[in-house]
């Protein structure tokens, strides 16, 4: 199975910061990388697939990049409604697998 | 409007069993990949299990063997059906909509094995 490992557990930042998560794969997935937001209570919500593009509604603060093993997701400028856990997730092969998340908090 | 309505969890013996059921409106659940996603309680999410267009079913190593995915075209409903529960079974199951990048979830539900 393929293991997704994400960095940082928590990431204290302030509105306006520049905020980047990583996510790195035990083993290449080419692009097959989505990104998921998720609030307390609430399913996730899909913010970017195959690596760097984004889902329909979502800011452009938000981007993505990478390939192969190593992701990023970019939060170019920190609003209030960013505060959540963020997920990576592979989809290159069976079975799928999610990372063990990031929150971000306000600090 | 694309819904999944999820329903059928509840408190249940270690060892027994339960169906979970992904009632969906908008589209017809054999068009598409559905999936059954859980989040144990203040921990991370984990795939469970995939049905793709063709009927051919994945799971994830914790559940093989106990959980079964399966969808009726007829209700257009998707289902998850989870023999032998264990304590470490106890999460939200949400079901969702999509091939790998999945863009609609429902709203989850409560799966608790305890005795």
């Amino acid at each position: 199975d393929i293991q997704m490992t994400q960095s940082p557990s928590t990431l204290s930042a302030s509105v306006g910061d520049r905020v980047t998560i990583t996510c790195r794969a035990s083993q290449s997935i080419s692009s097959w990388l989505a990104w998921y937001q998720q609030k307390p209570g609430k399913a996730p919500k899909l913010l970017i697939f195959k690596a760097s593009s984004l889902d329909s509604g979502v800011p452009s603060r938000f981007s993505g990049s990478g390939s192969g093993t190593e992701f990023t997701l970019t939060i170019s400028s920190l609003q209030p409604d960013d505060f959540a856990t963020y997920y990576c997730q592979q989809y290159n092969s069976y079975p799928w697998t999610f990372g063990q998340g990031t929150k971000v908090e306000i600090k | 409007e694309v819904q999944l309505v999820e329903s059928g969890g509840g408190l249940i013996q270690p060892g027994g069993s339960l169906r979970l059921s992904c009632a969906a409106s908008g589209f017809t659940v054999s068009s598409d990949y559905m999936n059954w996603v859980r989040q144990a309680p203040g921990k991370g999410l984990e795939w469970v299990s995939v049905i793709d267009i063709g009927g051919s079913t994945y799971y994830a190593d914790s559940v093989e063997g106990r959980f079964t995915i399966s969808r009726d075209s007829s209700k257009n409903t998707l289902y998850l059906q989870i023999n032998s529960l264990r304590a470490e079974d106890t999460a939200v199951y949400y079901c969702a909509r999509g091939w790998g990048a999945t863009g609609y979830w429902g709203q989850g539900t409560l799966v608790t094995v305890s005795s």
